[in-house]
């Protein structure tokens, strides 16, 4: 099984700052035929289910703001979130879905400062 | 509007059974890959299974391989979750989700319901 594993498992952040979120796979999750990660982040306010941000590791879902952007390939990618807003106040999830079983990370807290 | 809506949680004793369904609408769910999902109290998100649009391809973890089966009724736009020999371990909310394109079954889970709570407990 892939292993997904995000770092800092919390982060405070101030209001207008950036946050930065790392997830990384045990084995690539990169596709050489279809050039693409199978990487997602998801956001997960409490008591609600979780949502789609990220999809193939840097494609932001419809509808989801501009601050919130993905990165990297392979093994390592990061979700920021620029010019945090009290909104985001969150768990954020990375999850792979190139081999089963889909794996997700165990999750950042993100707070206020 | 795509809206997914669970239903058939509730408190079981350790080795019962239980039969979780997932109403879909807003969407053509016979083209969907579905997928349930739980997450444990105050713990992450463990996918769980998934069913192809045909049912041709279905898919388990390891943690409910043999207890649980998937299914859908492509009529009835509703996919249910049969899980048998339930453990405490087995507490969690479950949620079901669409994959965001259809057809492929490689994809992110788009849309997710609101889940339904299972209790294991004697």
């Amino acid at each position: 099984d892939i292993v997904m594993t995000q770092s800092p498992d919390s982060l405070a952040v101030s209001l207008g700052e950036r946050a930065t979120i790392s997830c990384r796979s045990s084995q690539n999750v990169f596709f050489t035929t279809t050039n693409k990660n199978y990487l997602a982040w998801y956001q997960q306010k409490p008591g609600q289910p979780p949502k789609l941000l990220i999809h193939w590791a840097s494609t932001r879902f419809s509808g989801v703001p501009d601050r919130f952007s993905g990165s990297g390939s392979g093994t390592d990618f990061t979700l920021t979130i620029s010019n945090l807003q009290a909104e985001d106040v969150a768990v954020y999830s990375c999850q792979q879905y190139f081999s089963i079983p889909w794996t997700f990370g165990q999750g950042t807290k993100v707070e206020i400062k | 509007q795509v809206r997914l809506v669970e239903s058939g949680g509730g408190l079981v004793k350790p080795g019962g059974s239980l039969r979780l369904s997932c109403a879909a609408s807003g969407f053509p769910f016979n083209d969907y890959y579905m997928s349930w999902i739980r997450q444990a109290p105050g713990k992450g998100l463990e996918w769980i299974a998934y069913i192809s649009s045909s049912t041709i391809y279905i898919k388990y973890a390891d943690s409910v391989k043999g207890r649980f089966t998937i299914s859908r009724d492509n009529a009835k736009n509703s996919l249910y979750l049969q899980m048998n020999s339930l453990r405490a371990d087995d507490t969690a909310v479950y949620y079901c989700a669409k994959d965001r394109v259809a057809v492929t079954g490689l994809d992110a889970l788009d849309v997710w319901g609101q889940g339904t709570t299972v209790t294991v407990s004697s």
